[in-house]
């Protein structure tokens, strides 16, 4: 079946230090989302990316969409204790509304 | 806050019986997706409603069903409850059913079944 793959599962950084979260898609998505999740909550959308090769930025955060619309990643430069939290990608394969959300990468952000 | 609410927050129900969890969609939006959580994954897509109707459902049995009013609120009825339903159930509404909306999260439904 259709699934959508996050590297890595877990991440530690110390406070300052960058992070990167991968999202692979077994097939081709029409858009691709990013949720924030913090421990006990609910996602919390962050940013959606449409077009092949797209790149966007959000103040420490870039977003990345690929050129087949089949992986995306998610960049953070100088980690917060603020960014501590679960990052999950999420998009529709082509021709459905069926958002299918990948496997997650859980940060945490030692001070 | 998104203006997505779910009730009840918490539920905790016996092998077999049925459950009927409520969402109430943000003001202005005419679409609610249903999502079950399984403690450490991703959140799974059940179905989704649009206007009313059904508008696409993932990987579900039939015993998980659901209802979207004339208001846009909606209901997720599951039967025959089983072990591995115990879950977070999180209801998301966006501005329509099209592509690239932006889904707003309720803070879902916890719901144990022992």
């Amino acid at each position: 079946g259709q699934q959508v793959m996050q590297i890595p599962q877990y991440q530690h950084v110390q406070e300052g230090e960058d992070f990167t979260t991968y999202c692979n898609s077994s097939t081709t998505l029409s858009n691709i989302q990013w949720y924030k999740q913090r421990p006990g909550g609910h996602p919390v959308f962050l940013i959606q990316l449409v077009k092949s090769g797209e790149v966007k930025k959000q103040k420490r955060l870039t977003f990345q969409f690929g050129e087949a619309k089949k992986n995306s990643s998610l960049h953070i430069t100088a980690t917060q204790t603020t960014d501590v939290g679960t990052y999950f990608c999420a998009g529709p394969p082509s021709g459905t509304y069926k958002y299918i959300f990948g496997t997650g990468t859980r940060l945490k952000v030692l001070a | 806050e998104t203006g997505v609410t779910q009730s009840p927050t918490h539920l905790i129900k016996t092998r077999g019986q049925q459950v009927t969890l409520r969402c109430s969609s943000q003001s202005g939006h005419n679409t609610v997706s249903w999502y079950q959580q399984a403690l450490g994954q991703g959140p799974q897509f059940i179905f989704q409603y649009y206007r009313e109707e059904e508008n696409g459902r993932g990987n579900f049995p039939p015993r998980f069903s659901g209802l979207q009013f004339p208001n846009y609120s909606s209901e997720l009825n599951v039967n025959a409850l089983e072990l591995d339903d115990s879950a977070l159930y999180l209801c998301a509404s966006s501005s329509d059913r099209g592509l690239g909306r932006e889904q707003y999260f309720g803070p879902g439904t916890r719901l144990t079944v022992t």
